[in-house]
């Protein structure tokens, strides 16, 4: 089952903040996070593992929170170089990802100046 | 940097074709996968590979097969392409959890 992305697309002002949900009906080992800009590859974001971990790249930081199967993307003064498509992705089985991810159908963020 | 370059940006077949989608990645990892993109329904996997000629079906396998004969290597066929087919297919790679992807191969067929 496909995890479920919300909301489905949200534009922003430069500078301004943005939440970006993610949740599972399915126990989730992990949940990882990647971004996808237009013509491009999605490329890896981060991974949040089980305890609520929070990471932090750049001014984007996340958490998890097993319980509710959910995690969350938070972006902070978001800049014009943030615009892209974000995926959250879940484990298929308990391998941490090596038997593939199965994805949400993503968030398009829009920053604009 | 990793690299995972996939042969074609741009594909043009008709129906009934086989085609083959190739893709190598350079950084010697164990794990390949083939995913589509498909827009409003985000990435959904089609097969994978962890070891060469191992293969596994992913959540959308119908209609295709892969090939694995070298490590750096990993093939995706449509055995008798059909107008669902129509697609971004993307290659990725990985040495454990993080998934490097390829640029992708925009597949039409008509």
């Amino acid at each position: 089952q496909q995890p479920v992305q919300s909301p489905q697309a949200v534009i922003l002002r430069e500078g301004e903040d943005a939440v970006i949900n993610c949740s599972s009906s399915k126990a989730l080992y992990s949940v990882h996070w990647y971004r996808q800009k237009h013509g491009e590859a999605p490329v890896f974001l981060m991974i949040l593992l089980k305890g609520g971990e929070q990471k932090g790249h750049e001014k984007i930081s996340a958490s998890f929170n097993e319980k509710k199967q959910q995690s969350s993307l938070y972006l902070t003064a978001s800049q014009l170089s943030y615009s892209g498509t974000y995926f959250c992705g879940t484990e298929r089985r308990s391998g941490g990802g090596a038997d593939g991810l199965t994805f949400g159908k993503g968030t398009h963020l829009i920053i604009q100046p | 940097d990793v690299k995972v370059t996939q042969s074609s940006r741009y594909l043009v077949k008709r129906t009934g074709e086989k085609v083959f989608l190739e893709c190598v990645q350079d950084m010697d990892h164990e794990n390949m996968f083939w995913y589509r993109q498909d827009p409003g329904l985000g990435l959904r996997l089609i097969y994978f590979s962890y070891d060469v000629k191992m293969k596994e079906k992913g959540d959308i396998p119908e209609g295709y097969s892969v090939s694995r004969e070298k490590k750096e290597r990993f093939s995706l066929i449509l055995e008798s392409a059909s107008t669902n087919q129509t697609s971004m297919y993307l290659c990725a790679s990985s040495p454990s959890n993080i998934q490097y992807f390829g640029a992708g191969t925009r597949l039409s067929v008509l």
